[in-house]
C-alpha cells in the first residue's frame, strides 16, 4: 500500500530556514509527481508545490515562489522541501501529496500524515 | 491564479438525507477538478478526479458533476462518516489552488 511519511518540522525562528523531507513507498516511485500541501491551524488546503517525476518540472504557489525549493531523490524514493526566510504565515501542517497520474502532473490522491511547522520567535 | 470558490461553507445536513456541494472557478479549467474530504486530525482522501470519476474504494453515494467553472459533489443518504470537510482543487492552471472548503455537520 502507498505510504507517505513527513519529517523535518519543527519550531524555527522567523527568517530561519528548514527542510522537510517525505519518504515514500507502496508504489513506483519514479514514475509520479509529488506534491507538497499545507494547512494552517484551523484553516483550510493551500497547495504549496510540485515536482514532476523526473524532476525536469517544478512550479510553486505565489506565497512561497523564489523562498521554498522542491526536489527529490529517486534513489531513495524521497522529496523534499526546502524552506528559506520563513515568515510567521508559513506556520502550518505540511503534507507529502502523491499525484494521481502516472508520469502527467494533476491533482494528487495519496496524502501523508503531515509535518508540522512553525515559525515563532 | 484561477480562485475556487465554494458554498455553502456549512452544510447542516441530517443522517439519510442528500447534500449539495459547489464549487466555482474563477475560469474554466475544464473538467480538471478534484474533491477531497477531510475529517478532523486526519489527511484529506481524494474522492473525485476529473470531476466525475469516482477513486479507488470511493462509495458509490459520492458523485461529481460539472464542466468549465460549475462544479458539483452530491453525497446521497449521507452516513455517520460523510460528516466531514469537502475541498475541491483545480489542476487545470498553475498554480493549482483549493477552495475554501464546506463543511458538512449534523443537523
Amino acid at each position: 500500500q502507498v505510504q507517505l511519511v513527513e519529517s523535518g518540522g519543527g519550531v524555527v525562528q522567523p527568517g530561519r530556514s528548514l527542510r522537510l523531507s517525505c519518504a515514500a513507498s507502496g508504489f513506483t516511485f519514479s514514475s509520479y509527481g509529488m506534491h507538497w500541501v499545507r494547512q494552517a491551524p484551523g484553516k483550510g488546503l493551500e497547495w504549496v508545490a510540485v515536482i514532476s517525476y523526473d524532476g525536469s518540472e517544478k512550479y510553486f504557489a505565489d506565497s512561497v515562489r523564489g523562498r521554498f525549493t522542491i526536489s527529490r531523490d529517486n534513489s531513495k524514493n524521497t522529496i523534499y522541501l526546502q524552506m528559506t526566510s520563513l515568515r510567521a504565515e508559513d506556520t502550518a501542517v505540511y503534507y507529502c501529496v502523491k499525484d494521481h497520474s502516472i508520469v502527467v502532473l494533476t491533482n494528487g490522491d495519496y496524502w501523508g500524515q503531515g509535518t508540522l511547522v512553525t515559525v515563532s520567535s | 491564479e484561477i480562485v475556487m470558490t465554494q458554498s455553502p461553507a456549512t452544510l447542516s445536513v441530517s443522517p439519510g438525507e442528500s447534500a449539495t456541494l459547489s464549487c466555482r472557478a474563477s475560469q474554466s479549467v475544464n473538467s480538471n477538478l478534484a474533491w477531497y474530504q477531510q475529517k478532523p486530525g486526519q489527511a484529506p482522501r481524494l474522492l473525485i478526479y476529473g470531476a466525475s470519476s469516482r477513486a479507488t474504494g470511493i462509495p458509490a453515494r459520492f458523485s461529481g458533476s460539472g464542466s468549465g467553472t460549475e462544479f458539483t459533489l452530491t453525497i446521497t443518504t449521507l452516513q455517520s462518516e460523510d460528516f466531514a470537510a469537502y475541498y475541491c482543487q483545480q489542476s487545470n492552471t498553475w498554480p493549482l489552488t483549493f477552495g475554501g472548503g464546506t463543511k458538512v455537520e449534523i443537523k
